[in-house]
C-alpha cells in the first residue's frame, strides 16, 4: 500500500523568507501524481501544485516550487518570499495513475506559521 | 463559476443517530469524492462516485454509505453514529473519472457526535 510521510508537524518562517516542507512517499508504481494542498484556518482545501511522476522537470507555480526526487521518493515544497497568507496546514498527497482519481492518499500535514 | 458546496456546514448528533451530508459539485463536474478528516487519522478517503456509480471505496465500515444523483450531486450517510465519527467531512469534485484533473474541495461539514 502506498504511504505518504510528512516528518515536520510544524514549521515556522519569517515573512519574505524561504521555507521548504518535506514529504516522502512509498509506492511500487512507476506512474503516479503528487500534490501539495493548502488548508487555511477556513478549512477550505486548496491545490497548490501538482507533479506528474513521468516528468523530470520540477513543477513551479509562482512562489511555490517542488523538488521532486523520484528515485529517493521525495517531494518537497519550497515557498519563496513567504507571506502572512501562506500560514496554513500543508498536505502532501499521492494518487496513482489511471483508474480512480478520487483516491488521494494524504500525509499527516505540516502546520506552517509565518512571522511578521 | 460557483465552487463546491456542502450542506450543512455544522451538525451535532447523538450516538446511535444517523446523518446525511450533501455535496453539490462544480457545474459540469461529474466525479465526486468524499474524505474524512480527524486529528488522529488525518485525511482518509471514503468513496468516489461517477455517473451515479460508486467507483472506489476506502476502508470504512458499512455504516458509511453514499450515492450520486443524475445531476452529479452526492450525499453520504452515516448510520448508527459513534463518537469516533466526529470529524470534518470534505467533498471534492473533478471533471471526469480516470483522468488527471485537479480535485476541487468544498468547505466541509463539521460533524460532532455527542
Amino acid at each position: 500500500a502506498q504511504t505518504v510521510t510528512q516528518s515536520q508537524p510544524e514549521m515556522s518562517v519569517q515573512e519574505a523568507e524561504t521555507v521548504t516542507l518535506s514529504c516522502t512517499y512509498d509506492t511500487s508504481e512507476s506512474d503516479y501524481y503528487l500534490f501539495w494542498y493548502k488548508q487555511p484556518p477556513s478549512r477550505q482545501m486548496i491545490l497548490v501544485i501538482r507533479q506528474e511522476a513521468y516528468k523530470q522537470q520540477n513543477a513551479t507555480e509562482n512562489r511555490f516550487s517542488v523538488n521532486f526526487q523520484k528515485a529517493a521518493k521525495s517531494f518537497s515544497l519550497k515557498i519563496s518570499d513567504s507571506q502572512l497568507g501562506d500560514a496554513a496546514m500543508y498536505f502532501c498527497a499521492y494518487r496513482r495513475s489511471g483508474g480512480s482519481q478520487g483516491n488521494l492518499i494524504f500525509g499527516k500535514g505540516t502546520k506552517l506559521s509565518v512571522k511578521p | 463559476k460557483a465552487g463546491v458546496t456542502q450542506t450543512p456546514r455544522y451538525l451535532i448528533k447523538t450516538r446511535g443517530q444517523q446523518v446525511t451530508l450533501s455535496c453539490s459539485p462544480i457545474s459540469g463536474h461529474r466525479s465526486v469524492s468524499w474524505y474524512q478528516q480527524t486529528p488522529g487519522q488525518g485525511l482518509q478517503f471514503l468513496f468516489e462516485y461517477f455517473s451515479e456509480t460508486q467507483r472506489n471505496k476506502g476502508n470504512f465500515p458499512g455504516r458509511f454509505s453514499g450515492r450520486q444523483f443524475s445531476n452529479s450531486r452526492s450525499e453520504m450517510n452515516v448510520s448508527t453514529l459513534e463518537l469516533g465519527d466526529s470529524a470534518l467531512y470534505l467533498c471534492a469534485s473533478s471533471l471526469v473519472f480516470g483522468q488527471v484533473y485537479e480535485q476541487y474541495f468544498g468547505p466541509g461539514t463539521r460533524l460532532t457526535v455527542t
